[in-house]
């Protein structure tokens, strides 16, 4: 499996405010993925970041609020637009090898948004 | 629509003992692949066991083992000889198709007690 790190863990941030989250794995990856998941739920996922093309992004997501990146195979970066409260929550990325059907994650951003 | 239920919100067993989680999932595709993963609180999500749909044999993965029954599209996971360590939210999960997007369930909380 892979290692994934993210950057950063945990933020604190001001609404209105934006804030980067950075998806680096230690091996090249077809896919890529970003997901949210408030405590204690489940996740949903928000786009898939395509390299060298625009993110799939998922019904009730817009490029406007979540921007995101993949300059190559190995990273990905998610960026939480004009920010709000509803915005806390934790973003997780995966990564996935096409035709493995199967998923690893990183070890999650916990956003608080005041 | 594809669908993943889990119908035990929360348990709690004794260290030692051996807990059954209970999944369903509903797809109309005959290529899938079902997963387990677990979430401790360090929130980071872990791959507990993987199961390919073609395959009738049960998936082990040391003292996690499954349960797929596929004409009632059923997947539980046992754990044997529970330890501390197990406590974590465990969310049942499957791609389906050519889709690489993992569909979830909304997880069991699952507490091991000392």
């Amino acid at each position: 499996s892979a290692v994934i790190s993210q950057k950063p863990s945990r933020d604190i941030c001001q609404r209105g405010t934006s804030l980067t989250i950075q998806c680096q794995v230690d091996s090249q990856v077809t896919m890529m993925f970003w997901y949210r998941q408030q405590p204690g739920q489940s996740l949903t996922l928000i786009a898939t970041a395509n390299q060298g093309s625009e993110a799939t992004y998922e019904s009730g997501f817009v490029i406007d609020k979540f921007p995101i990146s993949r300059p190559n195979l190995t990273f990905s970066t998610l960026t939480v637009s004009n920010m709000s409260p509803e915005d806390s929550s934790i973003y997780l990325c995966s990564v996935g090898t096409s035709g493995r059907y199967e998923q690893y994650f990183g070890p999650g951003t916990r956003l608080t948004v005041t | 629509a594809q669908t993943v239920t889990q119908s035990q919100p929360e348990m709690s067993v004794q260290e030692a003992e051996t807990v059954t989680l209970s999944c369903t999932y509903d797809t109309s595709e005959n290529n899938y692949y079902l997963f387990w993963y677990k979430q401790p609180p360090s929130r980071q999500m872990i791959l507990v066991i993987r199961q390919e749909a073609y395959k009738q044999q049960n998936a082990t993965e040391n003292r996690f083992s499954v349960n797929f029954q596929k004409a009632a599209k059923s997947f539980s996971l046992k754990i044997s000889d529970s330890q501390l360590g197990d406590t974590a939210m465990y969310f049942c999960a499957f791609i389906a198709g050519r889709d690489d997007k993992i569909i979830f369930g909304k997880g069991t909380r699952l507490h091991i007690l000392p």
